[in-house]
């Protein structure tokens, strides 16, 4: 069945670091793959969706590119900020989210 | 102001008692969803109704009942309740559940059974 995986549960980086968290997928379709973000307190809110007709999707400075290669969608930012602080999901369809990445940014 | 509307925030219950999750959502969404969270299972999918009809239902357990009375409620019934049914609880809503659509999320209700 399809799936999705992320392999890092916690990215901890300092502030004006690069942010990179890694999501594969499985599916035998092309699908739409998406990126949630849950900051403490909250549900999860849509960072980006990436579509087989655009494959980038680029929002408040996160971006992430559909690979069908490698059948990946990673997660990307130049330099993140102490706010950025959340856990990050990928999505497969809405039955299908990651285990989430927790990223902590510290001063 | 919050679209989608769970109440209440916090719920405290006793091991074997039946509680009711309510969710409102107020964007003229025809598709609605109820997840789960905890330590053991970060997001986890439970149901999701398309024109208040069941259309997935991928919890094991009868315990958990989603109750649809009106297009935009989803509440969700658990009876019988166990301390492993502790976790966060969150609705979310779609336009419409084509599977790919963005999904709305409340805030959640945080259940814990003692």
């Amino acid at each position: 069945g399809d799936s999705v995986t992320q392999k890092q549960g916690q990215v901890t980086l300092s502030e004006d670091d690069f942010l990179f968290i890694n999501c594969t997928y499985s599916t035998t379709t092309y699908p739409t793959l998406l990126w949630y973000v849950q900051y403490p307190g909250q549900g999860p809110q849509l960072l980006l969706k990436v579509t087989t007709a655009n494959n980038k999707g680029i929002s408040r400075g996160f971006e992430a590119t559909y690979d069908k290669g490698t059948t990946s969608f990673h997660l990307q930012k130049a330099s993140v900020q102490e706010s950025d602080s959340a856990v990050y999901f990928c999505a497969l369809v809405y039955q299908r989210f990651g285990t989430g990445t927790k990223l902590q940014v510290v001063p | 102001d919050p679209k989608i509307i769970q109440k209440p925030k916090y719920l405290v219950a006793v091991t074997g008692s039946e509680k009711i999750l309510i969710c409102e959502q107020y964007l003229g969404h025809n598709a609605m969803y109820w997840y789960r969270q905890s330590a053991k299972k970060p997001l986890e999918f439970m149901f999701s109704y398309s024109y208040q009809k069941l259309m997935d239902n991928q919890t094991a357990s009868s315990r958990f009942q989603p109750q649809s009375s009106k297009k935009n409620h989803l509440d969700l019934q658990i009876t019988a309740l166990k301390p492993d049914d502790s976790a966060t609880y969150f609705c979310a809503s779609s336009q419409e559940r084509t599977g790919n659509e963005r999904l709305f999320f409340g805030h959640g209700t945080k259940l814990s059974v003692l």
